[in-house]
């Protein structure tokens, strides 16, 4: 059985860092052609997807936000972390943990619960 | 990148077809046939119904069908069912940036 499951601050103040993480189960990370990433969906706004690792260390990073935005894993842990700089009112959002089964793949076929951040001081 | 545009609310009574539209543009829905669709019940993890514009996981009821004409790809629910009510979300793969946009999702309410 598949899951991931998000976890992190449910606020941050404005200029802060928020740290995100996702622990996943039922896969690992270090299978050919799988990702993990993040995506995000501001209250009552579209989904934004934010990035993706790969199994292979490559990092691909949406475009809107890709200078404030680090992920990174752990695959002895089965986790992948987010890093979004300068947090403002903008990003309160629920952020989800996604997978991509392969690169070949162009859909995530598993997502996380989601879990609501808040940028509020 | 922008959006897709999907409506906020779709509903239907038990047993007709719906129709949930996803509007995008060249370099995205009507790009390429990269189209998902997405189920989300309220408090739970969203749930791929459709992938490759047509394509359904296995395990998905066959009552879910997706198409796409030009830059407007469609979710069609058929004998709708009270299960079925929940937000549904489309997203396309997209080469500008090599990125995924997605809709804002539908509601769907079963009358």
């Amino acid at each position: 059985q598949i899951t991931l499951k998000e976890s992190g601050p449910t606020v941050v103040k404005p200029t802060q860092t928020l740290t995100l993480t996702c622990t996943f189960s039922g896969f690992s990370l270090s299978t050919g052609g799988v990702g993990v990433g993040w995506i995000r969906q501001p209250p009552g706004k579209a989904l934004e997807w934010l990035a993706l690792i790969y199994w292979d260390d490559i990092e691909r990073y949406g475009p809107s936000l890709k200078n404030r935005l680090t992920i990174s894993k752990d695959t002895s842990k089965n986790q992948v972390i987010l890093t979004l700089t300068n947090m403002g009112p903008v990003d309160t959002a629920t952020y989800f943990c996604v997978r991509r089964r392969h690169y070949g793949d162009f859909y995530f076929d598993y997502w996380g619960q989601g879990t609501l951040v808040t940028v509020s001081s | 990148q922008s959006a897709l545009t999907q409506p906020a609310s779709v509903s239907g009574s038990p047993g007709q077809s719906i129709t949930i539209s996803c509007t995008g543009t060249s370099t995205d829905v009507g790009g390429y046939d990269y189209v998902s669709w997405y189920q989300q019940h309220p408090g739970t993890a969203p749930k791929v119904i459709i992938y490759d514009v047509s394509s359904r996981p296995s395990g998905v009821s066959n009552r879910f069908s997706g198409s796409k004409s030009g830059n407007t790809a469609s979710l069609t629910i058929s004998g709708l069912q009270a299960e079925d009510e929940a937000d549904y979300f489309c997203g396309s793969y997209t080469t500008i940036s090599t990125a995924w946009v997605f809709g804002g999702g539908t509601k769907v309410t079963v009358l």
